[in-house]
């Protein structure tokens, strides 16, 4: 079935230096690719998204970057700051144009 | 942008009762709109698809008699936990798609959630 991997689940990064996180998908007609920022308690908040047609996309501080042929995509948060404390989830459209998320990742960065 | 609107923000109710919550989108119509389920410290799970004016999409595992789904306007899901027991407790989270012509065909907006726990 339609699957989103995600890892690590935790991560740990000291403030100012880059946080990376990856996800797999299953299905291969996947064509949208949103990732996600939530705080406790909190919806869930679009950062960034990357369609299937392009390869890499970037915005400020953080940058998208898609593999269609190995099924893989990648969150890159560079000069992480305080607030950028949450737990983030990739995720990827499945049939019918659902989406599917990955299991988070919970983001801390060190003062 | 688009906003899309949960009622309640919380409920509490007892074991054996029924709970409704509402999904609306305020600035655009939604034909198609999605429940999710959070438990803490997991992720967001897909229960079902609510296509206006049809049957809402069950994903696998998920009772559609327990979790009844109604989309009767363009505006308007609501999903209503049947018999809830302690188990039912979780975040339930709504979103839509703006299907207009201005809208982000894929883009899915979120509601705020809804924190039942039943006791």
């Amino acid at each position: 079935g339609e699957n989103v991997e995600q890892h690590p689940s935790t991560l740990s990064v000291q403030e100012g230096d880059s946080a990376v996180i990856k996800c797999t998908y299953s299905d291969s007609a996947s064509n949208y690719f949103p990732w996600y920022k939530q705080e406790l308690g909190k919806r869930p908040q679009l950062i960034i998204d990357i369609r299937s047609n392009v390869g890499e996309k970037k915005d400020q501080r953080i940058a998208v970057t898609l593999n269609k042929t190995a099924k893989h995509f990648s969150l890159h948060i560079t000069e992480t700051q305080p607030e950028d404390s949450a737990v983030y989830f990739c995720a990827a459209t499945g049939s019918a144009s659902k989406i599917i998320f990955g299991s988070g990742t919970r983001l801390s960065i060190r003062p | 942008g688009a906003v899309v609107s949960q009622h309640p923000s919380w409920v509490i109710c007892k074991s054996g009762t029924s709970v409704k919550i509402e999904c609306r989108s305020l600035d655009f119509q939604a034909t198609t709109m999605f429940w999710y389920r959070q438990f803490p410290k997991q992720s967001l799970m897909l229960m079902a698809t609510s296509n206006e004016g049809s049957k809402a999409t069950y994903e696998q595992g998920v009772e559609k008699d327990k979790f009844l789904i109604n989309h009767a306007s363009l505006t308007l899901s609501t999903l209503t936990v049947t018999s809830a027991h302690p188990e039912d407790s979780s975040f339930y989270i709504c979103s839509a798609r703006d299907l207009t012509s201005r809208g982000d065909l894929y883009e899915q907006y979120f509601g705020p959630g809804t924190r039942l726990t039943v006791t």
